[in-house]
């Protein structure tokens, strides 16, 4: 089945502590992209890739990392998570014209 | 900074009936728009995509325009149901691969 996975689903962590979050997808698709979701606000690009080693800014990438050296991962790393980082994330894929996404299931993750 | 903005925070409808959401885009020339299908606690479902030389794109009961004229996207759910109340997302694409989404519009269908 095509898909994209994403783990954890839900995180619960303190201030400082570095997290991973991520995100796989089978489809053998060129970009990927990270999102987070508040209420009022949307979902906001954080960072994304066109393809393997190459990953661009989005609106909000400060206090993020991403990488993207095997095809079908790019995780998500929040080297010193602060309470403003609590949020809902959407990794997505798409094939190599970037059209139609393919969203995860969201990791919800709360910064004590 | 580019920006995408839909009009209605929420659109409440009597089934049956033609729901029409708007989204506006500006400070951008976006290569693309997409609309979105977005249930609660859920990753938003792809549901449509237009270009820019596009005017108009339709499948089944859906439909969206694209005028670069206005800035604004259309997206028509025509017949509409119950079954279709979720929040609908329109988001801006660059060909550069930089996506900006808008807030999004709440749509209820009542019976």
């Amino acid at each position: 089945e095509a898909q994209v996975t994403q783990n954890p689903r839900y995180l619960i962590t303190v201030t400082g502590k570095k997290l991973t979050v991520t995100c796989s997808q089978n489809m053998n698709h060129e970009y990927m992209s990270w999102y987070r979701q508040d209420p009022g606000l949307g979902l906001r690009q954080i960072y994304y890739s066109m393809n393997v080693e190459v990953t661009d800014k989005g609106d909000v990438p400060e206090g993020y990392k991403v990488s993207r050296k095997e095809k079908r991962n790019f995780p998500l790393i929040l080297e010193s998570p602060s309470p403003n980082q609590t949020s809902l994330y959407f990794c997505a894929s798409s094939g190599v014209y970037q059209e139609t996404q393919y969203f995860g299931p969201g990791t919800r993750l709360l910064v004590l | 900074s580019q920006k995408i903005e839909q009009n209605s925070e929420a659109l409440n409808i009597q089934e049956g009936k033609t729901a029409t959401l708007t989204c506006n885009y500006t400070n951008y020339s976006p290569a693309y728009l997409q609309w979105y299908r977005q249930d609660p606690g859920r990753g938003p479902v792809f549901l449509l995509l237009i270009r820019e030389n596009e005017k108009e794109k339709r499948k089944e009961r859906l439909k969206v325009t694209f005028d670069t004229t206005l800035k604004q996207s259309l997206f028509h759910i025509t017949a509409s149901q119950p079954a279709d109340s979720a929040t609908y997302l329109c988001v801006g694409n660059t060909n550069a691969g930089k996506s900006t989404f808008g807030d999004g519009t709440t749509l209820t269908v009542k019976p």
